[in-house]
């Protein structure tokens, strides 16, 4: 099976800007997560998607915002990007039932200018 | 949120063993995951304890005690690709949370010199 694709692995903005990222799931999989990671507060959960609908969302402004397709890719978009968005973005993709272990992606790295 | 613990950097030499270590609190436990991170690379899965005792998976173990709310990575005969993040996760099942969100310690960098 293919595991976890992100397109794009990577990117540039500027402040202001906004940005759309794409996570294909394993084949079968319906849940999918999103964190971001930073050199200085780690990895840190975003939000999940299960069956187009959103299950959990972690403490990020409003501006982080996500979607789940039918066929279980994900996207998330972030607007009115800042210096502070730079960061490792990865999503993770799982069965969605109890126990499950999560299978991450390549990631897309994000940097704003 | 949760609190996980675990070293910030570890050093080893080949051949050798090292444990690293994960205290957490959670107040719905629902399973520990370890991942190992490569620089530049995305995590991938090592380990999952959800029940206390030793998982074992070839030169890689990984040990949990709820009632301690602590967990080990154990790595034997170590080999310079080992040189990587250890991410230790706890699953936490609050009423209204979901299955699909980890909580992740910051990661111990571990360096294994020949």
């Amino acid at each position: 099976k293919a595991g976890v694709t992100q397109t794009p692995r990577y990117l540039i903005k500027t402040r202001g800007q906004q940005v759309t990222l794409s996570c294909s799931p394993i084949s079968g999989h319906r849940s999918v997560s999103w964190y971001q990671q930073t050199p200085g507060q780690g990895l840190q959960f975003l939000f999940e998607y299960f069956s187009e609908t959103q299950r959990n969302k972690g403490n990020f402004p409003g501006r982080f915002s996500g979607r789940q397709f039918s066929n279980s890719r994900s996207e998330m978009n972030v607007s009115t990007l800042e210096l502070g968005d730079s960061a490792l973005y990865l999503c993770a993709s799982s069965l969605g039932r109890e126990g499950e272990t999560q299978y991450f992606g390549p990631g897309t790295r994000l940097l704003v200018l | 949120g949760q609190n996980i613990d675990q070293p910030t950097e570890m050093t080893a030499t080949e051949g050798a063993i090292v444990q690293i270590n994960c205290t957490y609190q959670t107040s719905g436990f629902n399973g520990l995951f370890w991942y190992q991170q490569h620089a530049g690379e995305a995590p991938t899965f090592l380990s999952y304890n959800v029940l206390d005792g030793l998982e074992e998976k070839g030169r890689f173990s990984s040990f949990l005690s709820r009632s301690k709310g602590y967990s080990y990575l154990l790595l034997k005969e170590l080999q310079m690709k080992d040189s990587a993040s250890y991410l230790c996760a706890v699953r936490d099942r609050n009423r209204g949370s979901t299955l699909g969100r980890l909580y992740f310690g910051r990661g111990t960098q571990l360096t294994v010199w020949p």
